[in-house]
């Protein structure tokens, strides 16, 4: 069946690196969509890529998807502790009723 | 102010005694859907509901029941609870079926105990 794949699980970063998650789609997708869930708190969209190797920025992060609408990335520049939290990407099924989801992966942030 | 209103944020139970937790929307979304995180599990669907009276199952509906009589209302029913369904639930609401414009919406979540 149709998967997404996302790594890392985990990343510790010192403040003010960089991070970058990564997801993978077995499927190719009409769209993909990413959240942000803060420790303690509900998923939270942040954006949804649609075209064929588009990029978008909000401030310091950038989002891409890939040629093949089969992958995508998250980049955030300069880490902030405002960032931690995890970050999941998800997919839509052919049905377009469920979306496939990514395991996340947790953004921390090294004391 | 919009958003998804789910009740309630914590419950302690035990095996066995049924519980509803409720979930509503104030934006007129057609879509609502429940879904359950478990640590290592990321977020699995239970039920989702298309619109009005019509709903369907995720991946994981064993043991729930669902009902979408009006637009904004979408309660999880936990007919037995048993000590597996101990996790965080969430509600989510989209304008529309899962594709463009289809972002969901998430409640603050429940977090359920079942002894």
């Amino acid at each position: 069946g149709q998967q997404v794949m996302q790594i890392p699980q985990y990343q510790h970063v010192q403040e003010g690196e960089d991070f970058t998650t990564y997801c993978n789609s077995s499927t190719t997708l009409s769209n993909i969509q990413w959240y942000k869930q803060r420790p303690g708190g509900h998923p939270v969209f942040l954006i949804q890529l649609v075209k064929s190797g588009e990029v978008k920025k909000q401030k310091r992060l950038t989002f891409q998807f890939g040629e093949a609408k089969k992958n995508s990335s998250l980049h955030i520049t300069a880490t902030q502790t405002t960032d931690v939290g995890t970050y999941f990407c998800a997919g839509p099924r052919d049905s377009n009723y469920q979306l496939i989801w990514g395991a996340g992966t947790k953004l921390i942030i090294k004391p | 102010e919009a958003q998804v209103t789910q009740n309630p944020r914590y419950l302690i139970t035990v095996t066995g005694k049924k519980l509803t937790v409720t979930c509503s929307q104030n934006m007129n979304h057609e879509y609502m859907s429940w879904y359950r995180q478990d640590p290592g599990l990321g977020l699995r669907q239970i039920y989702y509901s298309m619109n009005v009276e019509v709903t369907d199952k995720g991946d994981v509906p064993e043991g729930y029941k669902v009902s979408r009589k009006e637009k904004r209302n979408f309660p999880l029913i936990l007919e037995s609870p048993s000590p597996n369904q101990t996790s965080l639930y969430f509600c989510a609401s989209s304008l529309r079926q899962i594709g463009i414009h289809g972002e969901l919406f998430f409640g603050e979540g429940s977090r359920l105990t079942v002894l």
